[in-house]
């Protein structure tokens, strides 16, 4: 089945606890993202992801890090994670770089920063 | 750069009948696609339809269908007979073909489907 995966779906910490939040999908995507939604915000995006080793900045990059050292994984880090990035957050993969194939998203990651 | 407004929270509509949500868009993009996207209480973000912006005739999937005018900017999602299991957060979306591959999105419209 093809899928994006996501874990944890939900996370509870404390500011300043450096964490990951995986990101992994099956269909051999070049292109990944990830999202984050708050409400009356709609989702924003953090950062993307054209192929391997090519990472960049969305709209709201600040506080978060990204690699991508393998095609199907696409983690976010949150280094010093503060009470502001608790959000729910989305991954989201698309087989073409250009918009033609529609993203694919994640079942999302509840993050609740204390 | 690209904005995307949704200028309804929240609507309802009985059973079975019909449903317009509005969507008004800016892009300096000369190609792009539009999507609405629909989240259900399980907050999966499902995709509902699509539309390629130099395409003139609008998309149509089942019960939904989009009026697209482009000159207008405007992207609004129709929904015929609708169900209870229509009932959801719906988002507005546009992706610019540009070297920065992004989805923008709206701030969502509440729909309440009422039995």
């Amino acid at each position: 089945e093809a899928q994006v995966t996501q874990n944890p779906r939900y996370l509870i910490t404390v500011t300043g606890k450096k964490l990951t939040v995986t990101c992994s999908q099956n269909m051999n995507h070049e292109y990944m993202s990830w999202y984050r939604q708050d409400p009356g915000l709609g989702l924003r995006q953090i950062y993307y992801s054209m192929n391997v080793e090519v990472t960049d900045k969305g709209d709201v990059p600040e506080g978060y890090k990204v690699s991508r050292k393998e095609k199907r994984n696409f983690p976010l880090i949150l280094e010093s994670p503060s009470p502001n990035q608790t959000s729910l957050y989305f991954c989201a993969s698309s087989s073409d770089r250009q918009g033609y194939a529609p993203q694919h998203f994640g079942d999302g990651t509840r993050l609740s920063i204390l | 750069a690209q904005t995307v407004t949704q200028s309804q929270p929240e609507m309802s509509v009985q059973e079975a009948e019909t449903v317009t949500l509005s969507c008004t868009y800016d892009t300096s993009e000369s190609d792009y696609y539009l999507f609405w996207y629909k989240q259900p209480p399980s907050r999966q973000m499902i995709l509902v339809i699509r539309q390629e912006a130099y395409k003139q005739q609008n998309a149509t999937e089942n019960r939904f269908s989009v009026n697209f005018q482009k000159a207008a900017k405007s992207f609004s999602l129709k929904i015929s007979d609708s169900q209870l299991g229509d009932a959801a957060m719906y988002f507005c979306a546009s992706d610019g073909l540009g070297s920065a591959r992004q989805l923008t999105f709206g701030s969502g419209t509440q729909l309440t489907v009422l039995p």
